[in-house]
């Protein structure tokens, strides 16, 4: 079982969908929780970081932890056809070092 | 954040040679990372290195494959060395963030295809 689970999708979503993205994971070491955001053919862009439980609000994006549940979840409201691209969950524990999931690729159609 | 330069973006090599990829930051950083993704698979971290010291390989990964340098606080290239078509990837560097909750941030990447 890998550490960190991640559903690869592809999840296709209308434009202006709300869209949910969850990954959960197995080692309670974990503190720090991220998602990246991958378009095709470039390097992963960190769009959230948290540390604790509960929600963190960015613009469009929510991410959400919980650690008694150990399931993470990113929330895209009114999506757009540009934010079709691949998701990656990431986490770290109290080293340096982070797990990422497989990743879902998302697409929004308009 | 920390603007995260690679080169060569992409690369076709012959089996048996080697390729190093260069990663240069604009700001000094403490630990660098390397990691490989291959096609339609999330990251694998190949090694840490940091400046003045050898750089740490996870398992699965061995110095004399992926032989990495780190002259200095801004630069680190990795060598995949004696290449196989399985070493076909793309191969990303980052750097650790300022903040304390172990964000990173990475380059754009070099994707090697080896015939």
């Amino acid at each position: 079982q890998k550490e960190v689970e991640q559903d690869p999708g592809p999840l296709s979503v209308p434009e202006g969908a709300i869209v949910s993205l969850n990954c959960t994971y197995s080692n309670s070491a974990f503190q720090y929780f991220m998602w990246y955001r991958q378009y095709s053919r470039k390097g992963p862009e960190l769009l959230m970081y948290t540390y604790s439980s509960g929600n963190k609000e960015d613009g469009r994006f929510t991410a959400q932890v919980d650690k008694s549940s150990k399931y993470i979840s990113l929330f895209i409201r009114d999506s757009q056809p540009s934010d079709s691209a691949t998701y990656l969950c990431a986490m770290g524990d109290a080293g340096n070092m982070l797990t990422f999931g497989g990743g879902t690729r998302l697409m929004v159609k308009p | 954040s920390a603007v995260i330069s690679q080169k060569p973006s992409r690369d076709i090599c012959q089996r048996g040679t080697s390729l190093t990829i260069q990663c240069q930051v604009d700001s000094q950083v403490t630990m660098m990372f390397w990691y490989r993704q291959q096609p339609g698979q999330s990251l694998t971290l190949i090694a840490t290195a940091n400046q003045g010291s050898e750089a740490t390989y996870e398992s699965g990964f061995v110095i004399d494959k992926f032989p990495i340098s780190r002259p200095n606080l801004t630069f680190s290239t990795l060598t995949v060395s004696n290449m196989s078509p399985e070493d076909s990837s793309i191969y990303l560097c980052s750097v650790e963030g300022e903040g304390a909750f172990q964000e990173q941030y990475f380059g754009p990447g070099t994707r090697l295809t080896v015939t």
